[in-house]
């Protein structure tokens, strides 16, 4: 139980494209999800909170306007990497907690994004 | 701000050692903390949560050890095998806000040479 899938698992775009990344909860119902960024061989950094049916809390120098986040639904949520450059190119994971569940947060397979 | 260092940033070990990874944090107000195995161009998998009011949790050949007041956490693989090569991620939870920020240290990456 507790499956997080992220949709695509790598996708190749030219600057200035935008690019969609979903987080779907399999088997309960997320009433938090998590988005972090993983740059190579550093450590996974939170981006931002999402609550579903609210807007998301972002961390200190994220961007809310380049990174947006959607949690319309208690088992969907989406980045959206707008007018991408090579810079955000990084590994992007989400993670979701239900509240039933205890505080686990539980990851998914993650997104390699490659910005051209 | 919580900040998280592991030691070393790279071990390799012959199959069947027994291993210690170590991790630190600097705010000892933490919710819990929690090991992770990350495999190359993969996600996260939990190997072991510790509450803060806990010392240590066990999952077969898995030690984890917690000790606030030094900030430390220490993770034993028991008979190590080339399956356990992987990075390991060390994260500590905020207090204030429960376990909705996650801290996650640099990592160790391990190898486990048959």
């Amino acid at each position: 139980g507790a499956v997080v899938s992220q949709h695509p698992s790598w996708v190749i775009c030219k600057s200035g494209t935008s690019v969609k990344i979903e987080c779907r909860s399999l088997d309960f119902q997320a009433t938090t999800m998590f988005w972090y960024r993983q740059f190579p061989k550093q450590s996974l950094m939170l981006m931002a909170t999402s609550n579903e049916g609210s807007k998301a809390t972002y961390e200190q120098g994220v961007e809310k306007d380049k990174f947006l986040i959607n949690h319309a639904s208690l088992t969907l949520s989406t980045l959206t990497v707008t007018s991408a450059h090579p810079e955000d190119s990084s590994f992007y994971i989400c993670s979701a907690r239900d509240r039933g569940l205890g505080e686990t947060q539980y990851f998914g397979p993650g997104t390699r994004l490659l910005v051209l | 701000k919580q900040e998280v260092t592991q030691i070393p940033a790279a071990l390799s070990v012959p199959e069947g050692e027994n291993l210690v990874l170590n991790c630190s944090f600097t705010d000892s107000a933490i919710y819990n903390l929690q090991w992770f195995r990350q495999d190359p161009g993969k996600g996260l998998t939990s190997l072991l949560l510790i509450q803060s009011s806990q010392r240590e949790q066990t999952s077969g050949r898995l030690n984890a050890s917690l000790d606030k007041s030094s900030g430390r956490s220490t993770l034993y693989i028991a008979a190590s095998q080339p399956g356990d090569s992987a990075t390991y991620l060390c994260a500590a939870s905020a207090h204030q806000t429960g376990a909705n920020n996650l801290f996650f240290g640099t990592g160790t990456r391990l190898t486990v040479i048959p």
